[in-house]
């Protein structure tokens, strides 16, 4: 099946650093890949929506210019967290979107990657 | 606007049955899931609905009502390994993307 492959699993890093996370599609190529963040107690957050070669999208409230979203190719996704603040400090999950074909129904689902827990010191 | 709405907590009995509901308006609608997460882990695909109806997958169950804007996942024969998140999530029609709910944290216990 489709896997996405999230590095790292977890990050500590110095208030002012940047962090950056990777999602690897290994199987498949992942045209779309989405980012989220969870906060302890809470849902998956979008924070933007990338496509291979283009400009990420963001959503309202998710600075771009402190969230950099790469989609260079189609295997391969990266968020950079850029100088990090203790605020930041949080569960991030990137997510490709796939076409799943299961016992004869189709439906077009998603494959997670298994998330990064990110503390900012 | 976007609204996805589901209870925050539930507890139920090893055993029972538990349904749990999501309520949603959102910009067009192109299905609904409903996904399972422990604490630290990825969500896992639990079930799909697009057409109005109850699909049934063993123990889990979803059920959907589009006129509505109405879901809910049915768990039956509860185990204590349930216990978890339950997210439901709506892809509308802007570019494939999933919004979720905030997610219910049920309990299950013996």
């Amino acid at each position: 099946g489709a896997v996405v492959s999230q590095h790292p699993s977890w990050v500590i890093c110095k208030s002012g650093t940047s962090v950056k996370i990777e999602c690897r599609s290994l199987d498949f190529q992942a045209t779309t890949m989405f980012w989220y963040r969870q906060f302890p107690k809470q849902s998956l957050m979008l924070m933007a929506t990338s496509n291979e070669g283009s400009k990420a999208t963001y959503e309202q409230g998710v600075e771009k210019d402190k969230f950099l979203i790469n989609h260079a190719s189609l295997t391969l996704s990266t968020l950079t967290v850029t100088s990090a603040h203790p605020e930041d400090s949080s569960f991030y999950i990137c997510s490709a979107s796939i076409q799943r074909s299961t016992g004869g129904d189709s439906n077009y689902g998603y494959t997670f990657g298994s998330g990064t827990r990110l503390t900012v010191v | 606007g976007q609204n996805i709405d589901q209870p925050t907590e539930m507890t139920a009995t090893e055993g029972a049955i538990v349904q749990i509901n999501c309520t949603y308006q959102t910009s067009g609608f192109n299905g609904l899931f409903w996904y399972q997460q422990h604490a630290g882990e990825a969500p896992t695909f639990l079930s799909y609905n697009v057409l109005d109806g109850l699909e049934e997958k063993g123990r889990f169950s979803s059920f959907l009502s589009r006129s509505k804007g109405y879901s809910y996942l049915l768990l039956k024969e509860l185990q204590m390994k349930d216990s978890a998140s339950y997210l439901c999530a709506v892809r509308g029609n802007q570019g494939g993307k999933l919004i979720f709910g905030q997610g219910t944290e049920l309990s299950v216990k013996p």
